[in-house]
């Protein structure tokens, strides 16, 4: 089956800095990679997805890229704000059939004044 | 985006007891809801997917006599933990997904916790 590797699993940064959190997967079948963040006690939110027909995806201070060769992406926050402190999963799936996603351990970030 | 609700938020139940966990689709129609396990401060652990009308798949290891999976229409599906015991004291969070879309959306989760 999938494994999805995360790293790093905390990350501190300064506001305004960037902040870069990347994984790996083992199935090169995977195609759809969310990206979820999820503050304490509350549910995961969807907030970017790419899919392995594209290379990058950007949405305002938050982008994703792909390697499908290499079989890892990364999330990317510019300008980070303290309300960027979450925890944040990769995930991977095959659309289609199932979808089911395979999840990253997590990175803890927290983004300090 | 779509809202998928969980209920109940919060139980606590007696070793031995079963509770039933509701996932809803509250806006849309979900075929598919995914059932998930969450320990603290670590990843979501998919336990199963709950096929509307069909039986549910179950992830390796994950016994489907303890957790009893019905999704009996587009916008409900149910876990039971049956038999309860401390160890299955968890959080336990749903997803749907929204049919000819990738997304899974999450419920807000359930904290069993067995006593």
């Amino acid at each position: 089956g999938e494994n999805v590797e995360q790293h790093p699993s905390t990350l501190s940064v300064q506001e305004g800095d960037s902040a870069v959190i990347k994984c790996t997967y083992s199935d090169s079948a995977s195609n759809y990679f969310p990206w979820y963040k999820q503050e304490l006690g509350k549910r995961p939110q969807l907030i970017i997805d790419i899919r392995s027909n594209v290379g990058e995806k950007k949405d305002q201070r938050i982008a994703v890229t792909l390697n499908k060769t290499a079989k890892h992406f990364s999330l990317h926050i510019t300008e980070t704000q303290p309300e960027d402190s979450a925890v944040y999963f990769c995930a991977a799936g095959v659309t289609g059939g199932g979808n089911k996603l395979t999840f990253g351990t997590g990175t803890q970030l927290k983004v300090e004044l | 985006g779509a809202v998928v609700s969980q209920h109940p938020s919060r139980v606590i139940c007696k070793s031995g007891t079963s509770v039933k966990i509701e996932c809803r689709s509250l806006d849309f129609q979900a075929t598919t809801m995914f059932w998930y396990r969450q320990f603290p401060k670590q990843s979501l652990m998919l336990m199963a997917t709950s096929n509307e009308g069909s039986k549910a798949t179950y992830e390796q290891g994950v016994e489907k006599d303890k957790f009893l999976i019905n999704h009996a229409s587009l916008t409900l599906s149910t876990l039971t933990v049956t038999s309860a015991h401390p160890e299955d004291s968890s959080f336990y969070i749903c997803s749907a997904r929204v049919p000819y879309e990738e997304t899974q959306y999450f419920g807000p989760g359930t904290r069993l916790l067995v006593l």
